[in-house]
């Protein structure tokens, strides 16, 4: 079962360069999500989508961009990389609006902008 | 706004001891509570979920975790951890209606032989 996918796993990045991080999943879900992991600060909620064609903000969605073309596949832009967007990322999925429903989280993408 | 506290950023323990990871809520609604476990340098794993019911919810290693709706807390107990129990523990709160979640900071559990 391949469930969420994405690629890169590991990059390193010049201040300023640009760079997409490639989500995919198998499983029909409406729901797709983009997280950043910080040391001491859990995970923080980037962007999300509710379906194909459609993106909504999060938490710390500054210096990022998203598209959800297609309904298996959610992108993840930095437009201009800096230094604070080194991080861990991960994108998650899960079905429609439902109550409790589980969200399923890749292996991440570790990104190192210097 | 809803937000989550994990009250212990480490927490190392004993092969076979009890442990419980704390983890407190705030929210103005009615909420579901979730306990993700992080192995290293793998993603976020669905452990236990509160959604209704009884207030105790159990995973299939053991571990359990009690709703305390007046304390607004949500604490992870296992009453003899192993060794393979090492990782990073996250709690997260999800509002009714909505599915974000919402990720304490982590717990980092490490079990010494």
């Amino acid at each position: 079962n391949a469930g969420v996918t994405q690629t890169p796993k590991f990059r390193v990045l010049k201040t300023g360069q640009s760079m997409t991080l490639l989500c995919a999943q198998d499983m029909n879900h409406e729901y797709m999500y983009w997280y950043r992991q910080d040391p001491g600060m859990g995970l923080r909620l980037i962007h999300y989508s509710v379906g194909e064609g459609t993106t909504a903000k999060g938490e710390v969605p500054d210096g990022y961009n998203v598209s959800r073309l297609k309904k298996q596949n959610f992108l993840l832009g930095l437009e201009s990389a800096a230094p604070s967007q080194t991080s861990v990322y991960f994108c998650a999925s899960s079905y429609t609006q439902r109550r409790g429903n589980t969200i399923y989280f890749g292996e991440g993408s570790w990104l190192t902008v210097v | 706004a809803q937000s989550v506290t994990q009250l212990d950023s480490q927490v190392p323990v004993f092969e076979e001891a009890p442990v419980e990871l704390r983890c407190n809520y705030s929210s103005s609604v009615s909420v579901y509570l979730f306990w993700y476990v992080q192995y290293p340098n793998q993603g976020l794993q669905l452990l236990l979920k509160y959604l209704s019911g009884s207030t105790l919810v159990e995973s299939i290693n053991g571990f359990e975790a009690e709703f305390n709706k007046s304390q607004t807390s949500f604490h992870l107990r296992k009453p003899s951890v192993h060794i393979s129990d090492t990782a990073e523990y996250f709690c997260a709160v999800s509002e009714y209606g909505y599915n974000k979640l919402i990720f304490g900071a982590g717990t980092r559990l490490a079990v010494h032989p």
